[in-house]
């Protein structure tokens, strides 16, 4: 089955910096790529997709961009506040089926 | 709020009892899907079903099973528990079209004892 590698697993920034998390995907048929903030004791909420057939998609302080040959895309956050502190997960999915493959998330801490 | 409803919030139960979770989608979306989240494992897909059928499967043991009932809300349930089935189990729902939104609820806190 689909698998989704992500990296870092933590990631501490000063406030302003801006952060990058990594996933790569195995299955070439993917072609919807979420990813998810999750703060503690929430369920995973929504911040931003991108599907296959677009390279890059920005909203506000967020980007993520999406490299179809090399089977990765990475999350974007610019001028991260302390508010942005959470773990993030990437996930996958394909055509054939709905459900999404999480990868293992990142710990993002934005120290002030 | 996403909008899809997890009840109960925290459960704390004794090892080999059955226990069941229950999940109100978004109004109008026909797909619920059911996650387990540990520490180790991070979010692993159990299974989806699609307007009252099964439509697919994930890492589900056999002595889990799930249901989604006409009105479209799902349960989830737990058998035969082991202290290793502690975790946070996830309700999500989405319109059926692949590639559409995935909305979580905010879980089911499981702790076998």
């Amino acid at each position: 089955g689909e698998n989704v590698e992500q990296h870092p697993s933590t990631l501490s920034v000063q406030e302003g910096d801006s952060a990058v998390i990594k996933c790569t995907y195995s299955d070439s048929a993917s072609n919807y790529f979420p990813w998810y903030k999750q703060e503690l004791g929430k369920g995973p909420q929504l911040i931003i997709d991108i599907r296959s057939n677009v390279g890059e998609k920005k909203d506000q302080r967020i980007a993520v961009t999406l490299n179809k040959t090399a089977k990765h895309f990475s999350l974007h956050i610019t001028e991260t506040q302390p508010e942005d502190s959470a773990v993030y997960f990437c996930a996958a999915s394909k055509p054939s089926r709905n459900a999404l493959n999480f990868g293992k998330g990142t710990s993002l801490l934005v120290t002030p | 709020d996403s909008g899809v409803t997890q009840t109960p919030k925290h459960l704390i139960t004794a090892t080999g009892q059955r226990v069941t979770l229950r999940c109100s989608p978004r109004s109008g979306d026909l797909s619920v899907y059911w996650y387990q989240q540990s520490l180790d494992q991070g979010l692993q897909f159990l299974i989806q079903y699609y307007n009252g059928e099964e439509r697919a499967k994930g890492n589900i043991l056999e002595r889990f099973s799930a249901q989604q009932f006409p009105d479209l809300h799902s349960e989830l349930n737990l058998s035969s528990l082991e202290l290793g089935d502690s975790a946070l189990y996830f309700c999500a729902s989405s319109v059926e079209t692949p590639g559409n939104t995935i909305y979580f609820g905010e879980g089911s806190w499981l702790t076998v004892v």
